[in-house]
């Protein structure tokens, strides 16, 4: 079967850096996305990654591991805005997105 | 200039209704698509479509169905609706052709309650 994994729940500090893994098994790859959700929003995209290596994009970075079925979406410089669930969602061989249960980032003054 | 909006964003009815809910994007994308997310917040793909292909979720109950009047447009019919039917459902485009990868967009949800 197809698997997503990601903590449900994180707390950092405003002004610190947080580090929300992912974990994938999926029937093939074609990328690997991530998705910021604020409470009672809707999901909006963050990143795409689809070769190895990290994406930087502000204070946002996301990184992959394709071997190692793996990504990171990494937040610097905490802002309370950045309270939220992040989602990680993997593009199969198919182009159907599986989506994982989404990570909640509390943050803390 | 919303780029992906959806009406209602609430819907409280009872059980045994039939409601509708509507969708609609000015992106231009060629590919719609409708989504549960429930009370623990997983996001579950009910339909994507595009004018060529309708691709469904085998675990979405027949009493669910997409009606869509033309590319812009993808409608949310749900008929005989039960008490597990209660959940917020998003819209979401995306532009494919060969680029099968660009990211969804998503309207701002309805949150459906059931009574």
């Amino acid at each position: 079967g197809q698997n997503i994994d990601q903590p449900t729940e994180m707390t950092a500090t405003e002004g610190a850096i947080v580090q929300i893994n992912c974990t994938y098994q999926t029937s093939g790859f074609n990328g690997l996305f991530w998705y910021q959700q604020h409470a009672g929003e809707a999901p909006t995209f963050l990143s795409y990654n689809v070769l190895d290596g990290l994406e930087e994009k502000g204070r946002f970075s996301s990184f992959l591991s394709r071997s190692k079925g793996y990504s990171y979406l990494l937040l610097k410089e905490l802002q309370m805005k950045d309270s939220a669930s992040y989602l990680c969602a993997v593009l199969d061989s198919n182009y159907q997105l599986i989506w994982g249960a989404g990570t909640k980032l509390i943050i803390k003054p | 200039d919303t780029a992906v909006s959806q009406t209602p964003k609430y819907l409280v009815t009872q059980m045994g209704n039939d409601k509708s809910i509507k969708c609609e994007q000015n992106l231009g994308h060629d590919t719609m698509y409708w989504y549960k997310q429930d009370s623990k917040k997983f996001l579950k793909i009910m339909f994507s479509y595009n004018n060529k292909e309708l691709i469904i979720n085998e675990t979405v109950p027949n009493r669910f169905s997409p009606k869509s009047p033309d590319k812009a447009h993808l409608n949310l019919h749900i008929n005989s609706l039960e008490l597990g039917d209660s959940a917020v459902y998003f819209c979401a485009s995306s532009q494919e052709g060969g680029h099968r990868n660009q990211p969804q967009h998503f309207g701002d949800g309805t949150r459906l309650s059931i009574l």
